[in-house]
C-alpha cells in the first residue's frame, strides 16, 4: 500500500537556525512528489513539485530535494513567518488513480 | 483573485441534516478534486473529476456523500444525514494535467453538533 511518513511531527527552531524536514515514501513507482505549506485554518499552499531522484528546487529560504526513497525540505535561516505545517504528498505511478497521498505533516515553529 | 474558491467557509449543522458545499476551480483547470482533512492529519482523497466526468471515488465516500460537476465548471459536494464523524475541513483542489500540482482552496469547515 502506498504510504507517506513525515518526520519530525513537530520542530521548534530559533530564528536563523537552519534545519531539514523529512518525507519518506513507499509507492509502487513515483509520478511526482509535492510539498505544501499549510497555515492554521487555511488550505494547503503549493511550494514544489519533484519528479525524479536527484532533482532539486529552491524558493527563497526553502530547498526541496528528492531521492528514490525520501525527500527533504531544507529551511535556511528561517524567520518567524515560516512557521506553518509543511505537508508532503506523492502521486503514484498507478495510472488508475490521480489522488495525492499525503503525510501527516511537520508543524514548524520559528521563534524570534 | 483567480484561485480556487469554496463556499461556505464555515458550516455548523445538526446531526441528521443535509449540507452542500460548492467549489469553483481555477478557470482553465479541467481536473477538480475533493479531499477531507481532520485535525492533525493530512488531507485524504474523496473523489475527482475530469471535466464533468467523475473518474474516481474513495472508499471514504459512503453512499451519504455525492459530488457533481455539471458542465465541467464548479462542483458541489453534498452530505446527507450528517453524522458527528463528518466534522472536518473539506478541501477542493484543481489542476490542469494529471501530473501537475494541485492548487487548493481555503476549505469549508464543517461542524456537526
Amino acid at each position: 500500500e502506498d504510504q507517506v511518513t513525515q518526520s519530525p511531527e513537530a520542530l521548534r527552531l530559533q530564528e536563523g537556525e537552519s534545519s531539514s524536514l523529512n518525507c519518506s515514501y513507499t509507492v509502487s513507482g513515483l509520478r511526482g512528489l509535492f510539498w505544501y505549506r499549510q497555515d492554521p485554518g487555511k488550505g494547503p499552499e503549493f511550494l514544489f513539485t519533484l519528479y525524479s531522484a536527484g532533482e532539486e528546487k529552491e524558493k527563497e529560504r526553502l530547498k526541496a530535494t528528492l531521492t528514490k526513497k525520501e525527500s527533504f525540505l531544507h529551511i535556511t535561516a528561517p524567520k518567524p513567518e515560516d512557521s506553518a505545517t509543511y505537508l508532503c504528498a506523492v502521486l503514484s505511478s498507478n495510472y488508475n488513480t490521480d489522488k495525492l497521498i499525503f503525510g501527516t505533516g511537520t508543524r514548524l515553529q520559528v521563534f524570534p | 483573485d483567480t484561485g480556487v474558491s469554496q463556499d461556505p467557509r464555515h458550516k455548523i449543522t445538526k446531526r441528521g441534516q443535509n449540507v452542500t458545499f460548492r467549489c469553483d476551480p481555477i478557470s482553465e483547470h479541467n481536473r477538480l478534486y475533493w479531499y477531507r482533512q481532520t485535525l492533525g492529519q493530512g488531507p485524504e482523497f474523496l473523489t475527482y473529476f475530469q471535466n464533468e466526468a467523475q473518474l474516481e471515488k474513495s472508499r471514504l465516500l459512503s453512499d451519504r456523500f455525492s459530488a457533481e460537476r455539471p458542465k465541467g465548471s464548479f462542483s458541489t459536494l453534498e452530505i446527507q444525514r450528517t453524522e458527528q464523524g463528518d466534522s472536518a475541513m473539506y478541501l477542493c483542489a484543481s489542476s490542469v494535467n494529471r501530473e501537475d500540482e494541485q492548487y487548493f482552496g481555503p476549505g469549508t469547515r464543517l461542524t456537526v453538533t
